[in-house]
């Protein structure tokens, strides 16, 4: 069965201190992982996908990395307006079938 | 382009109740899938809809059913509502052909059973 973890749980960082947050995974033929941005009462907002080990890719302030076993979101001098549950999903197989990690809430103070 | 977009935004119904909620996927995109998202269990897949024929299915009981037409909107049906039914249901919408995997999430359907 897939299954997906992510840590922390909660992470609350100063503006402009810079973390990482983890996505760690095991899956049968990953066909891809998805990060994914959710405020609260809306739906969850399409960050990044990557598709094999090594690939990494950037948005304003977000990297995204992947290895064989884990995907890291760096955040980079994070502003409060990046305060958000992130959630890590892995899509596997020939459909379309998400199975998605409990998500990180971030917290960005001023 | 317009988003996905879900119809009602909030239910409250009673227990033993039907509930029907409503998707209307990105134009173009031919796969519609539906998650429910609570705080103990965070996002679990319910159904995966693609050309009107339900793709894929999670592990939910058969009061959760779905439905696809032929314009790729989709519903979902839950009959028999039960108090831990209540969350928020999400539709994703995706192109649904191979080389195209991101799922594309309305604002949801918030459902309270009371």
């Amino acid at each position: 069965e897939d299954q997906v973890t992510q840590s922390p749980e909660a992470l609350r960082l100063q503006e402009g201190e810079s973390s990482s947050l983890n996505c760690s995974y095991t899956v049968s033929g990953l066909r891809g992982l998805f990060w994914y941005r959710q405020d609260p009462g809306k739906g969850p907002e399409f960050l990044f996908t990557l598709y094999s080990a090594g690939e990494e890719k950037e948005k304003e302030r977000l990297k995204a990395t992947l290895t064989k076993k884990e995907s890291f979101l760096h955040i980079t001098a994070p502003k409060p307006e990046d305060s958000a549950t992130y959630l890590c999903a892995v899509g596997t197989g020939a459909n379309s079938k998400l199975t998605f990690g409990k998500g990180i809430t971030l917290s960005v103070r001023p | 382009k317009a988003g996905v977009t879900q119809t009602p935004r909030y239910l409250i119904k009673t227990r033993g109740q039907q509930v029907t909620l409503s998707c209307s996927p990105i134009s173009g995109h031919r796969s519609v899938s539906w998650y429910q998202q609570t705080p103990g269990q965070g996002l679990q897949f319910l159904f995966e809809y693609f050309s009107e024929t339900q793709r894929n299915k999670g592990n939910f009981p058969g009061r959760f059913s779905g439905r696809q037409f032929s314009n790729s909107r989709s519903e979902m049906n839950v009959s028999t509502l039960e108090l831990g039914d209540s969350a928020l249901y999400l539709c994703a919408s995706s192109p649904g052909v191979a080389g195209s995997n991101e799922q594309f999430f309305g604002p949801g359907t918030r459902l309270t059973v009371l």
